[in-house]
């Protein structure tokens, strides 16, 4: 089963910051969250992952909070090609993802 | 270049039949996945190699036999056709078991389709 817990969608006017939370409350001292997401059938895209400092890449930016139990993934400027399927991910070594339901983003014009 | 590549992209077999689906991937990578996404989106892990060696085998029908025939190649065999097997395949890799640094790399599915 998976260990996080997202509202199942959220919608986002274009050119706005998309604010996606999870939740993993039982996360362990080991484990990443990642986020992935996956675009209408495509394969998932990994998007970005942190252990417990605040991430940020070319696409999004990660803030996780102090004691990990939950995080925010940031879109700074959404776009109407980043409605998809977010899916936070806790896991550790096992080279396992176990991917929940996610949130479904929609970006609106 | 296609990073993670799967064939077919799709899949119509009649139940019963044995069907194969390949993956490639040119990244180098050490491990690699299958995950089945059924009709309510679900995505699941099946199988995981890590250089040739079967590292994770999910609770799958053992209709279903992985094959990796070197660490760049891990392709699926699926015996005698359910319904409940149509389903969305995705066949993943990554550096390493955690793929801490880069992530996965997904495919772009084969969508199985049994008639």
């Amino acid at each position: 089963d998976a260990k996080t817990t997202q509202p199942p969608s959220m919608d986002c006017a274009e050119g706005r910051a998309a604010n996606l939370p999870c939740n993993h409350s039982t996360i362990s001292g080991n484990e990443y969250v990642y986020w992935y997401r996956q675009i209408h059938s495509q394969g998932p895209q990994y998007i970005i992952h942190g252990l417990k400092n605040n991430e940020t890449n070319e696409m999004a930016s990660l803030i996780i909070t102090e004691d990990r139990k939950s995080s925010t993934l940031i879109l700074p400027h959404a776009t109407l090609r980043d409605t998809a399927v977010y899916y936070c991910i806790v896991a550790g070594n096992t080279g396992k993802l176990i991917f929940g339901q996610g949130t479904t983003l929609q970006v609106k014009p | 270049d296609t990073a993670v590549s799967q064939t077919p992209k799709y899949l119509v077999t009649q139940m019963g039949n044995d069907k194969s689906i390949k993956c490639e991937q040119n990244l180098g990578h050490d491990t690699m996945y299958w995950y089945k996404q059924d009709s309510k989106k679900f995505l699941k892990i099946m199988f995981s190699y890590n250089n040739k060696e079967l590292i994770i085998n999910e609770t799958v029908p053992n209709r279903f036999s992985p094959k990796s025939p070197d660490k760049a190649h891990l392709n699926l065999h699926i015996n005698s056709l359910e319904l409940g097997d149509s389903a969305v395949y995705f066949c993943a890799s990554s550096q390493d078991r955690g793929s801490w640094d880069y992530g996965y790399t997904f495919g772009s599915g084969t969508r199985l389709t049994v008639v």
